[in-house]
């Protein structure tokens, strides 16, 4: 089974301050991890996904994320908050399990980034 | 490109009705993966469809169907409405089967369904 768990459903950043959102994963498979990004009304925008090229992998928007195996995480980050990073964040996890020969693409509950002028 | 398109963007109905909401992929892409967003449950997978079969299917009941179309469109019918089933229904598409793991899946904006 896989679970994606983000910590934080609110964060709060000042605009120009380092933006981190949590997201750690559990998959008893090696697994794809994805950010996306909602904004109000719209549906969800990929910002970076893990393929297991690279363990830094640097999205749209000037956004990265870090795949770190011992510690099951996979946290996102951005030097310098804008005003329209204001949003919500989803991380996902999808992971193929031999021999059913699917996949399922699970996501966190979302957390919600809000930016202070 | 165009990207995916839902029809209808907002949707009112009662309890017990039944409702056919749309999706458009993407040109060219044959996945369509169907998601509901409540903010209880948060987004959960009901099913993926590439080459007009259900390749996988998330845990919803019976009453959660979908088809997809040779031009792949898809379908997503609910019948039996319940005031639980009031949520953003988010259609996803991707080029290839989206079963293989790493396929990004590109989201349309959602219909939104309120049960009365």
């Amino acid at each position: 089974a896989q679970s994606v768990t983000q910590l934080g459903s609110h964060v709060s950043v000042s605009e120009g301050a380092l933006v981190l959102l949590r997201c750690n994963y559990s998959s008893s498979v090696p697994p794809y991890l994805f950010w996306y990004v909602q904004y109000p009304n719209q549906g969800l925008q990929l910002l970076l996904k893990y393929t297991s090229a690279a363990t830094l992998v640097k999205g749209i928007n000037g956004f990265e994320a870090e795949f770190k195996k011992s510690e099951t995480s996979f946290h996102l980050t951005k030097p310098s908050a804008h005003m329209s990073d204001a949003a919500e964040y989803f991380c996902a996890v999808s992971a193929i399990f031999t021999g059913a020969g699917s996949y399922q693409l699970t996501f966190g509950k979302g957390t919600k980034l809000s930016v202070i002028p | 490109k165009a990207g995916v398109t839902q029809t209808p963007r907002y949707l009112i109905k009662t309890r017990g009705q039944q409702v056919t909401l749309s999706c458009s992929p993407i040109s060219g892409h044959r996945s369509v993966s169907w998601y509901q967003q409540t903010p209880g449950q948060g987004l959960q997978f009901l099913f993926e469809y590439f080459s007009e079969t259900q390749r996988n299917k998330g845990n919803f009941p019976g009453r959660f169907s979908g088809r997809q179309f040779s031009n792949s469109r898809s379908e997503m019918n609910v019948s039996t409405l319940e005031l639980g089933d009031s949520a953003l229904y988010l259609c996803a598409s991707s080029p290839l089967f989206a079963g293989g793991g790493q396929e990004t899946q590109y989201f349309g904006p959602g219909t939104r369904l309120l049960v009365l």
